[in-house]
């Protein structure tokens, strides 16, 4: 299946510093990308839809100046969390469809996500 | 919001199958089921996915009752590496935007 790579596999920062996680499908091209957070022993939960060219659609309760998305790219989607705290410690996740044959097979690719910890 | 019902957790012999349940009783006509799985600390693998018929792949099969409103996930020889959360998930199957919202899923323990 197609690959979506995420970095850094885990980050640890300081409370009130910004923290970028990329997320790139390295063998396709995604017009779409998602953002999952995971907190331990829970689902994940979708926080945003990430849109190549324009503005992400944020899930309710997902504050958009917190959690900042940028999609340059066909294949890369950046989340940046903006002043972080120890509560924004947790798993993100990203996921992708190859625009191509994407919506023929429906299935979304996952990253082997990011885990953040705030101090 | 996700749309399944799943019971929380399975235990299974290794080498036997494990038929994994789903409830989607409010499925609509255009929408899929998909599964996936997620082992500890790792991002969810695609395992399957269909509308009504029975699919089969390499890794499971999916039998979808005639009503839709429910589906079974079967690993058939179950191996210890297959521990992990099992997740149903449904939802249309073309259009780009569309997005997988995750239940709570099924912990599967596949025991020596």
């Amino acid at each position: 299946g197609a690959v979506v790579s995420q970095h850094p596999s885990w980050v640890i920062c300081k409370s009130g510093t910004s923290v970028k996680i990329e997320c790139r499908s390295l063998d396709f091209q995604a017009t779409t990308m998602f953002w999952y957070r995971q907190f331990p022993k829970q689902s994940l939960m979708l926080m945003a839809t990430s849109n190549e060219g324009s503005k992400a659609t944020y899930e309710q309760g997902v504050e958009k100046d917190k959690f900042l998305i940028n999609h340059a790219s066909l294949t890369l989607s950046t989340l940046t969390v903006t002043s972080a705290h120890p509560e924004d410690s947790s798993f993100y996740i990203c996921s992708a469809r190859d625009y191509r044959t994407g919506p023929n097979t429906g299935e979304l690719f996952f990253g082997e996500g990011s885990r953040l910890t705030v101090l | 919001d996700a749309k399944t019902t799943q019971p929380t957790s399975m235990d299974c012999a290794e080498g036997r199958a494990a038929n994994l349940p789903c409830n989607h009783s409010t499925i609509s006509g255009n929408e899929y089921v998909y599964w996936y799985r997620q082992i500890h600390s790792q991002g969810p693998q695609y395992i399957i996915h269909g509308l009504k018929n029975n699919e089969t792949n390499e890794m499971a099969s999916l039998i979808i009752t005639e009503d839709r409103k429910s589906s079974t996930l079967i690993l058939p020889h179950a191996t210890l590496r297959d521990t992990a959360v099992y997740y149903c998930i449904v939802r249309p199957h073309l259009g780009t935007g569309n997005q997988f919202y995750f239940g709570t899923g099924t912990s599967l323990t596949v025991i020596p």
